[in-house]
C-alpha cells in the first residue's frame, strides 16, 4: 500500500541554522512528490513539487528538496532558517489508484529557537 | 480571486445535531476534497469528487456525506454529529489530471460537545 512517513514529529533548530526535514514514501511507480507548509491556524500552502527531471527542486521561501529514488526519499532543506519558518510541514505523494489522490505524511512541527 | 472559501470559520455543536460545512472554489477545478486534520494524524481524506455530479469515499467517510451539484461548491454534511468528529476540516481542490497539486481553504474548526 502507498504510504508516506515523516519520522520526526518535532524538530527544533536555532535561527540561522540549516534545516533538513525527512520524508520517505512507499509507492511502486514514479511518484509525484509535494511539500506543503501550514502556519498556525492557517490552511496548507504548497512549497514545492517534483514531477520528473532534475531531482533537486527549488521552492518558495528559500526551500529546496531532493528526490532520491534509491532511498525513496524526498527530504526538504533550507540553508538558514528564519523565525517565520516556524510551522508544520507536510510531505505528500500523488498516486493514481481508482482516481488520482495525495497520500499525506503525519507532518513535522518545526520550532525555531531564538 | 478568492481561491477556496470555507464557512463557518469555527463552530461549536451539540452532539446529535446536523451540520453542513460549506466550501466554494473559483478556480474551475474539476476535483474537490474534504479532509479532517487531527493532532498527530496529519490529513485524512473524508470524501472527494473528481467532477461535478460524482463523489467518492476516502479513508474516513463514516458519518459524513457530500454532494457536488456544480463545479464550484462541495458541501460536507454531518447528519448527526458525535464528539469524535471534533476536528479541523479542510476543503481542497485541484485540476484532476495526474500530478496536480491541491489548493486548500482556510479550514473550519468544529467542536462537538
Amino acid at each position: 500500500a502507498q504510504s508516506v512517513t515523516q519520522p520526526d514529529i518535532h524538530i527544533t533548530v536555532s535561527e540561522g541554522a540549516s534545516l533538513e526535514l525527512r520524508c520517505n514514501y512507499s509507492y511502486g511507480a514514479t511518484p509525484y512528490l509535494f511539500w506543503y507548509v501550514q502556519s498556525p491556524g492557517q490552511g496548507l500552502q504548497l512549497l514545492l513539487k517534483y514531477f520528473s527531471g532534475d531531482t533537486l527542486v527549488q521552492g518558495i521561501k528559500g526551500f529546496e528538496a531532493e528526490f532520491k529514488r534509491s532511498q525513496s526519499s524526498f527530504n526538504l532543506r533550507k540553508p538558514s532558517v528564519h523565525w517565520s519558518d516556524a510551522a508544520e510541514y507536510f510531505c505528500a505523494v500523488g498516486v493514481m489508484d481508482s482516481n488520482y489522490q495525495l497520500i499525506w505524511g503525519a507532518g513535522t512541527k518545526l520550532i525555531i529557537k531564538p | 480571486i478568492a481561491g477556496i472559501t470555507q464557512a463557518p470559520t469555527s463552530q461549536i455543536l451539540a452532539a446529535g445535531r446536523r451540520m453542513t460545512l460549506r466550501c466554494t472554489q473559483d478556480m474551475r477545478h474539476n476535483a474537490m476534497y474534504w479532509y479532517r486534520q487531527d493532532l498527530g494524524l496529519g490529513l485524512r481524506l473524508i470524501h472527494y469528487s473528481n467532477t461535478a455530479g460524482t463523489t467518492g469515499k476516502g479513508e474516513v467517510p463514516d458519518g459524513y456525506s457530500v454532494s457536488r451539484a456544480n463545479t464550484d461548491d462541495f458541501p460536507l454534511t454531518l447528519a448527526s454529529a458525535v464528539p469524535s468528529q471534533t476536528s479541523v476540516y479542510f476543503c481542497a481542490s485541484s485540476d484532476s489530471t495526474s500530478g496536480s497539486e491541491q489548493f486548500f481553504g482556510p479550514g473550519t474548526r468544529l467542536t462537538v460537545l
